[in-house]
């Protein structure tokens, strides 16, 4: 098991540019989840999908959409890049979204956006 | 809403010897989840140890244990024996488990620990 994918690992940008992030589990998890990490930070959520087929905000979504294009792929798009948006980005998956030990989230192992 | 606040930014511990890390939450949700997880240089988020708010006894996963002091709002990671491969950001985290709640983790500004050999 790969367990959390994610493409790709470093990102340059120019302002203005798009570009979508992309992420895979082999878990069989419901739920996926794109965070970002900023330096000193730690990480805040940008949208969520709690199963197939359904989306929703996070605390930080403007600027980004986010596409849940089966069970396993959750996708993360920057439609105009801005330098604000220059982070480390996660991808994490879960069972579901029932509480207790199983349900622990899961982490990629991030891309590093930079945007010029 | 919910908040994580850990206070110490940086902290240093002999190799060997037991440390703790300091976290706070807030939250208006009955049922939540305490979740640790461990960041190293390389970047990933590992998951540590999970803690239910009805658990009647704290957890503990091999040299990780969470003191958990639901009056007091506090569960405190330990790491007894360090090792420098525990050198590493700590993260603490919380997610509301009631049905109605937002169900994302939030997570504090982070602990960076260095193990001294």
């Amino acid at each position: 098991n790969a367990g959390v994918t994610q493409t790709p690992k470093f990102q340059v940008l120019k302002t203005g540019q798009s570009m979508t992030l992309q992420c895979a589990q082999d878990m069989n998890h419901n739920s996926m989840y794109w965070y970002r990490q900023d330096p000193g930070m730690g990480l805040r959520l940008i949208y969520y999908s709690a199963s197939e087929g359904t989306t929703d905000k996070g605390e930080v979504p403007n600027g980004y959409n986010v596409s849940r294009l089966n069970k396993r792929e959750f996708s993360l798009r920057l439609e105009s890049a801005a330098p604000s948006q220059t982070s480390v980005y996660f991808c994490a998956s879960q069972v579901g979204l029932a509480g207790g030990p199983g349900d622990t989230q899961y982490f990629g192992p991030g891309t590093r956006l930079t945007v010029l | 809403a919910q908040k994580i606040t850990q206070t110490q930014p940086g902290m240093f511990v002999q190799e060997k010897e037991a440390v703790t890390l300091d976290c706070t939450y807030d939250t208006s949700d009955p049922s939540y989840g305490l979740f640790w997880y461990k960041q190293p240089s390389s970047g990933e988020m590992i998951f540590l140890i999970y803690q239910g708010s009805y658990d009647q006894q704290n957890a503990t996963e091999g040299r990780y244990s969470l003191n958990f002091q639901k009056a007091r709002k506090s569960a405190n990671l330990v790491i007894s024996a360090s090792q420098l491969g525990d050198s590493a950001m700590y993260f603490c985290a919380m997610r509301g488990l009631s049905s109605g709640s937002a169900r994302q983790l939030t997570f504090g500004s982070g602990t960076q620990l260095t193990v001294l050999p």
